[in-house]
């Protein structure tokens, strides 16, 4: 079954840096990717997307994703973050029709 | 703001209530979900409704009864709950249920069970 691991539980960093979220997954067919955020007391929101087409992929907020079929990952980054980016991120794989999995998460912390 | 609504966004209910959490998408959407998450944890995939039919149950306890009323409308009726289950219930809505169509998640309904 296709599932997705996160390297990192925790990334700390410091304003203005550059910042990159690590995600591998397993499949040996098709996949579609996808990152989430999770703002404290709040739902999950969509940073971005790879279902096919190019390798990069950029989203919401600054963030983009390159999706790396060699080494199977799906990394997220940013270029220089904000103290409003501090949250949780998931990287999730859709396991077929009806069907969403999670990574279990990485805290970002993004210090002054 | 999101566009899927979860009603109500804090319930406290004791072990011999009943009650019922709510959701509501006016996006056209098919597929609905309803998931589970604990703290500090992802969260957990409990029931899949497509096209207004229950397409995946997660082993999920009968104490939690999903219903789907129409293509805008999801509940969880809850019934002699476990403090254990205390957490995040997040409803979710996909345009369809293929595997192209990212999930758009209302915040929540924060449950604790006394």
């Amino acid at each position: 079954a296709q599932s997705v691991t996160q390297l990192d539980s925790q990334v700390p960093v410091f304003e203005e840096a550059p910042v990159e979220l690590r995600c591998n997954y397993s499949s040996s067919v098709s996949v579609y990717l996808f990152w989430y955020v999770q703002y404290p007391n709040q739902g999950l929101q969509l940073l971005l997307k790879y279902l096919s087409g190019s390798t990069l992929v950029k989203g919401i907020n600054g963030f983009e994703a390159e999706f790396n079929k060699s080494q199977t990952s799906f990394h997220l980054r940013k270029p220089s973050v904000h103290i409003s980016d501090t949250a949780e991120y998931f990287c999730a794989v859709r396991r077929g029709n009806n069907d969403m999995r999670f990574g279990a998460g990485t805290r970002l912390t993004v210090k002054p | 703001d999101t566009e899927v609504t979860q009603t109500p966004k804090h319930l406290v209910m004791g072990m011999t209530n009943k009650k019922s959490l709510k959701c509501e998408q006016h996006m056209g959407h098919r597929a609905m979900y309803w998931y589970k998450q604990k703290a500090k944890k992802p969260p957990e995939l409990m029931f899949v409704y497509s096209y207004e039919k229950l397409s995946i149950n997660e082993s999920v306890p009968s104490r939690f009864s999903p219903e789907c009323p129409n293509s805008s409308l999801l509940n969880l009726h809850l019934h002699a709950l476990q403090p254990e289950d205390s957490a995040l219930y997040l409803c979710a809505s996909s345009q369809d249920p293929f595997r192209n169509s990212p999930l758009h998640f209302g915040n929540g309904t924060r449950l604790t069970v006394t």
